[in-house]
């Protein structure tokens, strides 16, 4: 079976700039997470959605959206990009909004 | 969530049992230990979870005091592969409960 799949693999934006990351979660799973790694540090919460309803947020400012669509995919998006949002973007899947989650490989982004 | 500490480090020779620890002395009545590993630059790989009892699966063995208070993930034979950032996480089974990823601990196996 197929894990989760996340596109795009690499991103390069400058400052400004919008951005559209997707995410396909797990077939059968209903609850996609979205997730920011800074170099260095652990991946940090931004969002989680069940049944495409926003059932969590972090601590990100309102440049930071998502949503989640009828075959549960979602996208996240970021607005007015800056340099400090450079970095890996993982999503994970999990079956409902407490089970295991599972993750993707993320997408790398870079802001010049 | 309740917040857990970790070694920074801990170097471990391969074949041998690796056996990462995780103090969570805040952790409630409805909330699971959760292991994840991470790879340099790939997502996080789940382990292996539990709420009371040891679990172990092909993986991993969880190792749980009966106070949960703290933890232990056993890597029964470690290979190179086993080389990563090894996350203990609390995390509650509610739809909303995120994972909060600390600092982990840095496994290194040598040959």
């Amino acid at each position: 079976d197929a894990g989760v799949t996340q596109s795009p693999t690499h991103l390069i934006k400058t400052r400004g700039q919008h951005v559209t990351l997707r995410c396909s979660p797990i077939s059968g799973h209903k609850s996609v997470s979205w997730y920011q790694q800074v170099l260095g540090q652990g991946p940090q919460f931004i969002f989680q959605y069940y049944e495409k309803e926003e059932r969590g947020r972090g601590n990100f400012p309102d440049r930071f959206s998502a949503r989640q669509f009828p075959n549960y995919s979602s996208e996240l998006n970021v607005n007015a990009l800056l340099l400090g949002d450079s970095a890996l973007y993982l999503c994970a899947s999990s079956g409902t909004g407490g089970d295991t989650q599972y993750f993707g490989p993320g997408t790398r982004l870079t802001v010049l | 969530d309740a917040k857990t500490t970790q070694p920074p480090s801990m170097d471990c020779a391969e074949g041998r049992a690796a056996n990462l620890p995780c103090n969570h002395s805040t952790i409630s009545g409805n909330e699971y230990v959760y292991w994840y590993r991470q790879i340099h630059s790939q997502g996080p790989q789940y382990i292996i979870h539990g709420l009371k009892n040891n679990e172990t699966n092909e993986m991993a063995s969880l190792i749980i005091t009966e106070d949960r208070k703290s933890s232990t993930l056993i890597l029964p034979h470690a290979t190179l592969r086993d080389t990563a950032v090894y996350y203990c996480i609390v995390r509650g089974g509610a739809a909303g409960n995120k994972l909060t990823f600390g600092g982990g601990t840095r496994v290194l196996v040598k040959p």
